[in-house]
């Protein structure tokens, strides 16, 4: 069964600049989180959703931050424009019904 | 305001001994707790959970165990391998409709 997907593993842009992060969940997996990890820290939740409805983005910041899960199963962030400090790996996770999460590799995002 | 906590950044231990990490929670109403192991440049791997209603869960070489009057969860890894270095972060979810919280993390080191 193939896991979590995301791409791109690594990103660089220069600060003002548009990103997109993509994800591909679990086969079957309704609930689907993107986390923000910076250095030494653990991961802290962007965004959650139960299918495709988003039901808790409070702590998406939405002046720059976007997500998109249509038809309830892949995913795509966005943050426009890029701030230096969004320099961080952004993962995504997927679980059944909000019980054991499983991740992706994650998006290493390096903004200039 | 940390809901999950992880007091100590690091561990060291020698191999074949018992590695014990810590984890603290402040919001009684979590009701499942989930360790996970992180190796650099991957995503977080799900290790073992336990549910609020049992004190210790066992899986293999792994153990959690539960103690909510203290609000305090261990894992036990015996006997600690040098594969089992990597960070270890403590997470926990009220219900089904909670958000999965981190810990920051635990580097263990398991020297041969």
């Amino acid at each position: 069964e193939a896991g979590v997907v995301q791409s791109p593993r690594y990103k660089i842009i220069e600060k003002k600049q548009p990103v997109a992060f993509w994800c591909n969940p679990i086969s079957g997996h309704n609930t689907l989180y993107w986390y923000l990890q910076n250095l030494g820290q653990g991961p802290e939740l962007l965004i959650r959703y139960e299918n495709e409805e988003a039901v808790d983005d409070s702590q998406l910041p939405k002046d720059r931050f976007s997500a998109e899960r249509l038809k309830g199963v892949d995913s795509t962030l966005k943050i426009q424009p890029a701030e230096l400090g969004d320099s961080a790996v952004y993962l995504c996770a997927s679980s059944f019904h909000n019980t054991e999460a499983f991740f992706g590799q994650g998006t290493r995002l390096t903004v200039v | 305001d940390q809901q999950v906590k992880q007091n100590s950044p690091s561990l060291s231990v020698q191999e074949g001994r018992i590695s014990i990490l810590n984890c603290d929670y402040t919001n009684s109403m979590f009701d499942y707790f989930l360790w996970y192991k992180k190796y650099p440049a991957e995503g977080p791997t799900f290790l073992i959970s336990i549910s609020s209603i049992k004190d210790k869960n066992e899986d293999g070489r792994f153990t959690v165990f539960l103690n909510k009057s203290a609000k305090h969860l261990s894992l036990h890894i015996v006997p600690s391998q040098p594969g089992d270095s990597a960070v270890y972060f403590c997470a926990a979810i009220r219900g089904s409709q909670g958000n999965l919280i981190f810990g920051k993390g635990t580097k263990l080191s398991v020297k041969p």
